[in-house]
């Protein structure tokens, strides 16, 4: 069975903090993929990055980095210099083709900034 | 114009009435999702749909139905809703690689309240 865990249900922060959300995933399949999502207080989902299984390379955009390790089966979050406006929830998603292929989401972490 | 929108975007309504939500998507991709989301649960699977003659039951069915009229639109039906039913009903679309499913892209949401 596909299962995401994010442990962390809330978190908050101050402006200017690095902040990391974790994101622990359990799969029987080799092939298979990861996401994150987030949700402003808006309400509505935004896709942040896909990361294969195949693919352990970190991945850097802005103040945004992904560290995915096989080896622990994490895909962790890091939010750089964090601001108010990175205020949201933010989802962990699983699919893998052995769960047909289903995004399985993670119940989410809520990440206050504080000014 | 939005690619996946979603009406109405907030409904209140009573228990044993029957409501439609609706879909559509001018991102041309075949497959199509509902999800409900609880705060504190993430977002769980209703329905889904890999073309216009495939439907297939979520993690979360019971008491729900669906319609694909065509590619670009999947409607969600609630027969005779009840109060927890209440929530915040996702739709998300899908294209299909050439092995693979593609990244999910989710409409505005739809706020649903049974009273």
């Amino acid at each position: 069975a596909q299962k995401v865990t994010q442990a962390q249900t809330e978190i908050s922060v101050v402006e200017k903090e690095d902040v990391t959300l974790d994101c622990v995933y359990e799969t029987r399949d080799t092939t298979y993929y990861l996401f994150w999502y987030k949700q402003p207080p808006s309400g509505e989902l935004v896709f942040l990055i896909r990361r294969n299984s195949f693919d352990e390379q970190n991945e850097i955009s802005g103040r945004y980095s992904w560290n995915f390790q096989k080896s622990t089966s994490s895909f962790n979050f890091t939010i750089t210099a964090s601001q108010v406006v990175d205020s949201a929830v933010y989802f962990c998603a699983l699919s893998s083709q052995g769960g047909s292929e289903k995004l399985v989401f993670g119940k989410g972490t809520k990440l206050t900034v504080n000014p | 114009d939005a690619d996946v929108t979603q009406t109405p975007r907030n409904r209140i309504t009573k228990t044993g009435k029957r409501i439609m939500l609706e879909c559509s998507q001018t991102k041309g991709h075949d497959r199509m999702y509902w999800y409900r989301q609880d705060p504190g649960l993430g977002l769980r699977l209703i329905y889904y749909s890999f073309d216009v003659k495939d439907i297939n039951k979520g993690e979360i069915s019971d008491g729900y139905s669906v319609s694909r009229q065509a590619q670009a639109k999947f409607s969600l039906s609630l027969e005779s809703a009840i109060p927890n039913q209440t929530a915040l009903y996702f739709c998300a679309t899908s294209d299909r690689l050439a092995a693979y499913t593609d990244t999910q892209y989710f409409g505005p949401g739809t706020r649903l309240t049974v009273l």
